[in-house]
Formats: C-alpha cells, structure tokens, sequence
C-alpha cells in the first residue's frame, strides 16, 4: 500500500526559482525521509526528519513536517538545471524493523 | 570506497527462468532490503533483512525468494512464479532506523 503521496506530480521552473514539494502520509510515523532519483538511477538520501522535529535544513533544502496534518513538504531554494530529478518521500513505520514506504514521487524540471 | 552495487547492470530474461539479481553492501550494515520500480512509480518493498540468516517479506513478495548468508549479501531470485518481472530493481542498505543507501539497480527485461 502506498503511505505516501507527493504532490504535485510533475513541476517544471526556471532556474534560480524555488521549488516547492508535498508530501501526505496516512498513519503515524517515526521519522520521513525526502529521496532524488536522477533517471535511470539509484535513490540519494536527501534529508531524514524525526516525528518530533518540525523543520530542517540542508544547504539549498528545507524540509518541514506537520505531524498533526500528516504532511511534510521539501523546498528546493534557487534551482539548478541539475535539480532536475525525481523526488520521492518516504515514512518509517516502526513496527519491530525499520522499513521504507515510498510515495510514487515528484518529477521535477528545472530549465536553464 | 564504502558503498552498495548490484549487478548485473541490465538482465534480460526468458519465460520460465530463474534469474539472480546480486547486491554486496561494504558499509557495514545490519538491514538490507529489496525494491521494485515500476515506469512512473514508487519503489515497493519486496523482501528485507535486519540481520544474518534473517528476512521477512515485503509488500510484493509472490514469485520472488532471497538469501542472507552473509552480512555483506543479500541476493535476489525472481523465479517463473513471478507473472510480470520486467522492472528496475533497487537493492538498499542502512543503520537501524537511519537513511537507506541505495545501489545503481538492475534493470530486468523478460524476453
């Protein structure tokens, strides 16, 4: 079953525009990790935020989550053509292991 | 270099094989898990590990078997039970409860 859901689907900018990501989740959570995948390849961890945290940053990334709405969004801030990738969140369920539930993703393309 | 490959890059397979998909960790980590991407989708667990000689199934496990004999291990088997192999396959690693490092993946294609 797919916990999360990322929206929009699809998001096309310009360069140097910030780009702005949701994701929605259906039950409780331990943490939400944010995910790029570049076409064709393997996923790189982007951020991971615990259920007690609100926001966090990564250089040109800010991640915030609502534990209450059930909602996390991924802001991407003055955009390069090599953001262009998709991105997909994803929840940490625990229930005795530590496993992954992936959103079906947000590709993203930045334009020079 | 510390990290995940899987191998072979790309498979192409005929009805009614077996195929073993090969992914190697050398970061040390107890979890190991298996994904399948389907076009335009999200990953979706097959089966994982926490540790050696242990493993559960995902959500999509029908037609597919694993092995985790070593730490380092953790193959793939998609057998002829599987109706719709053709995917990309992601094999990931991680600390308990911390991020997962992913591999290249392998491309399947049933011929």
């Amino acid at each position: 079953s797919q916990q999360g859901e990322e929206d929009p689907q699809a998001l096309s900018i310009q360069e140097g525009e910030n780009a702005t990501m949701n994701c929605s989740y259906k039950t409780s959570i331990n943490n939400l990790q944010w995910y790029r995948q570049n076409s064709g390849r393997g996923l790189v961890h982007l951020i991971l935020i615990r259920s007690n945290e609100r926001e966090k940053h990564s250089g040109r990334l800010r991640v915030t989550l609502d534990t209450s709405k059930k909602s996390s969004s991924l802001l991407i801030t003055a955009s390069r053509a090599a953001d262009t990738a998709s991105y997909f969140c994803a929840t940490d369920v625990w229930s005795g292991y530590s496993t992954l539930t992936f959103g079906k993703g947000t590709m993203l393309l930045v334009s020079p | 270099d510390g990290g995940i490959t899987q191998s072979p890059k790309y498979l192409f397979r005929k009805e009614g094989q077996n195929v073993t998909l090969s992914c190697e960790q050398n970061l040390n980590h107890d979890a190991m898990y298996w994904y399948r991407q389907d076009p335009g989708q999200g990953l979706r667990l097959i089966y994982y590990s926490q540790i050696v000689n242990d493993f559960q199934k995902g959500d999509i496990a029908e037609g597919y078997s694993v092995s985790r004999e070593k730490k380092e291990s953790f193959p793939l088997t998609v057998t002829s039970a599987q109706k719709n192999p053709t995917a990309f396959y992601l094999c990931a690693s991680a600390r308990e409860g911390g991020e997962q490092f992913f591999g290249p993946g392998t491309r399947l294609t049933v011929l």
